[in-house]
């Protein structure tokens, strides 16, 4: 297996571009969800999924936009990229039962 | 709000002697706890979970205690080798199926040879 996928693992943006951030797995999970991860900070939870069609805000949803539209995929967009928004984004899914998220290798953004 | 803590930002540890990594949470209704180990550039990778009606758990070279009475948590880790350089952090989970992870900050474990 596979696990839990993200693409791409880098990228540049100058303000004010827009981009997606992809985000597959394939263990049939029910849950998924977007962090981010700042020097200093533990993860913080941006959005997240209990199921497709069914989304929800966490801690830090503003800028961000998601869409489940099917089991595996998990997208995260950025409309309007701002400095404020230069971090590393995970992506974590697990099932509906168990508490333990299985992370992605991450995608390191810096928004110039 | 309530909020996860690691104390030390780095720990040293010598190749072949045990490791203590510590963690003070602060949300008394706090039922599960996990550990992660990142390594530099890669995602976190689940290391050992505990619920809150345990105290102990162990697993291959690990082992996690749980102290409610002063809200602590350890990951002891049994004769550290290099490839256990890492960050490793800790996260609690509120009881109910709303409650969400709340992860702390993280340790920075250097094996040195």
């Amino acid at each position: 297996n596979a696990g839990v996928t993200q693409t791409p693992k880098f990228q540049v943006l100058k303000t004010g571009q827009s981009m997606t951030l992809q985000c597959a797995q394939d263990m049939n999970h029910e849950y998924m969800s977007w962090y981010r991860q700042d020097p200093g900070m533990g993860l913080r939870l941006i959005h997240y999924s209990v199921g497709a069609g069914i989304t929800d805000q966490g801690e830090v949803p503003n800028g961000y936009n998601v869409s489940r539209s099917t089991t595996e995929d998990f997208p995260l967009r950025l409309l309007s990229a701002a400095p404020s928004q230069t971090s590393v984004y995970f992506c974590a899914s697990r099932t509906a039962l168990k508490e333990k998220l299985f992370f992605g290798s991450g995608t390191q953004l810096s928004v110039l | 709000g309530e909020s996860v803590g690691l104390h030390l930002p780095t720990l040293s540890v010598q190749e072949g002697d045990n490791s203590i990594i510590n963690c003070a949470y602060s949300n008394s209704a706090s039922d599960y706890f996990i550990w992660y180990k990142q390594e530099s550039g890669k995602g976190p990778q689940f290391i050992i979970d505990i619920r809150s009606n345990m105290d102990k758990r162990q697993g291959q070279r690990v082992t996690v205690l749980l102290n409610k009475t002063v809200k602590h948590l350890s990951l002891q880790i049994a004769a550290t080798q290099p490839g256990d350089s890492a960050v490793y952090f800790c996260a609690e989970k509120g009881a109910g199926t709303a409650s969400k992870l709340t992860f702390g900050t993280g340790t920075r474990l250097q094996v040195t040879l």
